[in-house]
């Protein structure tokens, strides 16, 4: 019941072109959903985070869309760009006290101009 | 500002040697946590720390892995005796604990190779 199902493994993205990746989840209890960004040789790094008071946010080029019936949430990259290049990893834990995070298996997407 | 510092960054050690791995967490920071990396098992939680105390140590494999947190600026990740299949990137993150969303920062990692 802890785990966060991401998918799909790896992504080939045309410059310019949008990047989906989703995600679902099985525990109601997590309340908290961020995405890490993680480039080769880096630690992953937080990207943008959701709670489930609302359906989408948007920072920049990046969304996440989330939808509690369904408990699937997913990241949209808008115009994606070759500096975009980089595994993506979705994550889900509750919002406040000890946040044990549950990661996901990760996305390698690759932006090609 | 200083983020979370690792070292070492890249290690390769014989099989039954002991090893090591040091971190520094960001400064006011009150919740450490190591990660392993691997392809296979993606990013996996080892043992999270809060105020220097253990709180969650399942998913540290087995007794040959300790850690310590003797003080709030500093903790060891040590693995003895070592095996080929603890190869691995080992992550140290910290974050404050609280009543918000807390972001984890990540250390660089370091790179454990064991042969």
């Amino acid at each position: 019941q802890q785990q966060v199902k991401q998918s799909p493994q790896s992504l080939i993205v045309q410059k310019g072109g949008i990047s989906i990746i989703n995600c679902a989840y099985e525990n109601t209890a997590f309340d908290y959903f961020p995405w890490y960004q993680q480039f080769p040789g880096k630690g992953p790094a937080l990207l943008i985070a959701i709670r489930p008071d609302v359906s989408e946010k948007k920072e920049g080029r990046f969304t996440i869309s989330f939808n509690k019936s369904a408990k699937q949430f997913s990241l949209h990259i808008m115009d994606s760009q070759p500096g975009d290049s980089a595994t993506y990893f979705c994550a889900a834990s509750t919002y406040g006290g000890y946040q044990k995070v549950t990661f996901g298996t990760g996305t390698k997407l690759q932006v090609i101009p | 500002d200083a983020g979370v510092i690792q070292s070492p960054r890249h290690e390769v050690t014989e099989m039954g040697q002991e090893v090591t791995l040091r971190c520094k967490p960001i400064s006011g920071h009150n919740s450490l946590f190591w990660y392993r990396q691997t392809m296979m098992r993606g990013l996996e939680l080892l043992i999270y720390f809060n105020n220097n105390v253990p709180i969650d140590d399942s998913g540290m494999p087995e007794d040959r892995f300790s850690a310590k947190m003797p003080n709030a600026s500093f903790s060891t990740l040590k693995i003895q005796p070592s095996e080929p299949r603890d190869s691995a990137v080992y992550f140290c993150a910290s974050s404050l604990a609280g009543n918000s969303g807390n972001t984890i920062y990540f250390g660089e990692g370091s790179w454990l190779t064991v042969v």
